[in-house]
């Protein structure tokens, strides 16, 4: 199966507050986890990503902790600013680099 | 900007109508990808060239899509008769070869 679940739909946090975005996939041959982050009128930018062989990767405010024997996955945004209002997709690629994308989260995070 | 770049950025078009869109990717990327994004979801795997062979398309690319590649650098997205199913927006990506994809700021389709 190629879906891959993500939740929540949306989020409200306060600014300086921690953002957790949670996903969920069912295919074992996925391989290669990306996150993105959309603007309003723009394309998904890739913000981190992160390989089935390692349980966790942090880039600057941006943490992606990965479950593979849950098969989970997690964006973790810290100190999360008004700028990082957006909308965030996990996706999972396959061995023919195919992205399956999750439904989004819309994040806002007030001031 | 040695981005990914799409043409038009936006298109209008009536019900039965073909349109084509443009995509050029990052220079020296060998993978070309197509998606589709409707409102609120996420974008959704159309096709894929590597250089200019079309090597998977989706379930989602009906016989009215057509995709090309011609010299394996930019690629161009026709729709045949199109539908207000269509509405969307259609997103390019390149990659080098199973690298990370890079998006382009995609063409708004809106039909009538």
């Amino acid at each position: 199966q190629q879906q891959v679940k993500q939740s929540p739909q949306s989020l409200i946090v306060q600014k300086g507050g921690i953002s957790i975005i949670n996903c969920a996939y069912e295919n074992t041959a996925f391989d290669y986890f990306p996150w993105y982050q959309q603007f309003p009128g723009k394309g998904p930018a890739l913000l981190i990503a992160i390989r089935p062989d390692v349980s966790e990767k942090k880039e600057g405010r941006f943490t992606i902790s990965f479950n593979k024997s849950a098969k989970q996955f997690s964006l973790h945004i810290m100190d999360s600013q008004p700028g990082d209002s957006a909308t965030y997709f996990c996706a999972a690629k396959n061995a023919g680099n195919m992205l399956t994308f999750g439904g989004g989260t819309r994040l806002m995070v007030k001031p | 900007d040695t981005g990914v770049s799409q043409n038009p950025r936006h298109k209008i078009t009536k019900r039965g109508q073909n349109v084509t869109f443009r995509c050029d990717p990052i220079s020296e990327h060998n993978r070309l990808y197509w998606y589709r994004q409707t409102l609120g979801q996420g974008p959704e795997f159309l096709t894929y060239f590597q250089n200019e062979a079309q090597l998977e398309k989706s379930r989602l690319l009906s016989d009215r899509f057509s995709a090309e590649r011609p010299k394996g650098s930019f690629s161009t997205l026709e729709i045949q008769r199109t539908e207000q199913g269509d509405s969307a927006m259609y997103l390019c990506a390149s990659s080098a070869y199973r690298g990370e994809q890079y998006f382009g700021p995609g063409t708004r389709l809106t039909v009538t």
